[in-house]
């Protein structure tokens, strides 16, 4: 059964600290795919790694992936309170086209 | 462009009532996908369509269909609603190449008393 696990579920962190979010996936896949998701919102994409090894940087937030752990990072770097939102990590299954999302982190940044 | 655009916004039926989600957007994409959201646990794929004329079942597709009607719309039906079915609904399109970015719609919240 295919799994993508996220850790933590809730991160409640003050500004101008560090933290990363773990992201955890049981199948192979070289597509990996960061999102976010304000309350009461669609998502957006944030962004996409293709390939081990790749890093992607916006701002505040890194991502990086490493696919022979089967894993990805969200690295937050000197928080502020717009970052709070839920944060979404989504797998294309064999490269397949078809999409696994983790159950997400809701990060809650206080001023 | 208004990107991905779904209707109704809000739905309440009653167990056993069917309808129909509508799903289109203008962004030429080959690829749709309908998703739920429930509390918890993440989006799960109900069903998608990789290009015009195609249809695939995703992780929940039981009790829903769907039809790819043209490029650009991607319906969802749910033919008798069952409390189980209470959730929020997005479709999502992307082009289907390398990168494959979703882009999603605003989402439908639909609950089934």
């Amino acid at each position: 059964e295919l799994k993508v696990e996220q850790n933590p579920l809730f991160l409640s962190m003050q500004e101008g600290k560090n933290y990363t979010i773990y992201c955890n996936y049981s199948t192979t896949s070289d597509r990996l795919y960061w999102y976010r998701q304000d309350p009461g919102k669609s998502l957006e994409s944030l962004f996409v790694l293709l390939s081990n090894g790749a890093v992607k940087q916006e701002g505040r937030l890194m991502a990086s992936l490493d696919t022979k752990a089967r894993l990805s990072t969200l690295h937050i770097t000197a928080a502020v309170h717009d970052l709070s939102a839920t944060y979404f990590c989504a797998v294309d299954a064999y490269n397949f086209n078809k999409f696994y999302f983790g159950s997400g982190t809701k990060l809650n940044v206080k001023p | 462009n208004a990107g991905v655009t779904q209707t109704p916004k809000f739905q309440v039926l009653k167990t056993g009532q069917s309808m129909t989600l509508q799903c289109a957007q203008d962004m030429n994409h080959n690829s749709m996908y309908w998703y739920r959201q429930d509390p918890g646990m993440g989006l799960r794929l109900i069903y998608y369509s990789a290009s015009e004329g195609t249809t695939d079942k995703g992780e929940v597709p039981n009790g829903y269909n769907v039809s790819r009607l043209n490029k650009r719309e991607f319906s969802l039906r749910l033919e008798s609603a069952a409390p189980s079915q209470t959730s929020v609904y997005f479709c999502a399109s992307s082009e289907a190449g390398v990168v494959d970015t979703q882009y999603f719609g605003p989402g439908t919240r639909l609950t089934v008393l």
